[in-house]
């Protein structure tokens, strides 16, 4: 099946810095990826969809501002937690979907974030 | 309510049983679903991807999918140890976003 990475997958900060977390198609092109948050014990959540070439599109309650996305080529997209906080801290997913369709989606490793 | 509702379990069964797992949902234009396995602190692998109803077979594990009951399931025979994991329902529309359920956490023991 098609591969998706995620770098790096774990880190550690302070509170009030900003973490850049990276993904990776990296046997297929995705003009699409999706960003997922996980909570312990708790599904998926939706945070937002990347877009090769325009902007990103978030779900209702996350902030843009806050979760800033940037898919600067049709293998990367990198999400930046600015400012980020304790409640931030949790499993962050990406994955990418093959074929014309959302259907079929590959996730990358995840990444956990702490913040202290 | 939730768009999907998955028992979290956790669900402990002995080595070689038949293991069902289940998930509900209450959209009816949802069209495609998928069972997804997630080992602790990785990402979800696909396992098995359904169109509409019926059911569809590959190795040790079966789908099935009952639109009129809003029911999906997803059988896995001869379970093995490997096979604990947290198994994730998923569903879509064409084109939408997946809808995911908890997740039902499974422990196979030797």
């Amino acid at each position: 099946g098609a591969v998706v990475s995620q770098h790096p997958s774990r880190v550690i900060c302070k509170s009030g810095t900003s973490v850049k977390i990276e993904c990776r198609s990296l046997d297929f092109q995705a003009t699409t990826m999706f960003w997922y948050r996980q909570f312990p014990k708790q599904s998926l959540m939706l945070m937002a969809t990347s877009n090769e070439g325009s902007k990103a599109t978030y779900e209702q309650g996350v902030e843009k501002d806050k979760f800033l996305i940037n898919h600067a080529s049709l293998t990367l997209s990198t999400l930046t937690v600015t400012s980020a906080h304790p409640e931030d801290s949790s499993f962050y997913i990406c994955s990418a979907p093959v074929g014309p369709s959302y259907n079929e989606q590959f996730f990358g490793p995840g990444t956990r974030l702490t913040v202290l | 309510q939730k768009e999907v509702e998955q028992d979290p379990g956790p669900l402990s069964v002995p080595e070689g049983a038949i293991v069902s797992l289940n998930c509900t949902y209450s959209n009816s234009a949802f069209q495609y679903f998928m069972w997804y396995r997630q080992y602790s602190r990785k990402g979800p692998e696909l396992l098995m991807y359904t169109y509409s109803s019926g059911n569809k077979e590959d190795g040790r594990f079966t789908a099935q999918v009952d639109k009129s009951s809003k029911y999906i399931s997803l059988f896995i025979r001869d379970s093995q140890p490997s096979d604990s994991a947290t198994y994730l329902c998923a569903m879509n529309n064409q084109g939408g976003k997946l809808i995911f359920g908890q997740g039902t956490e499974l422990s196979v023991k030797p």
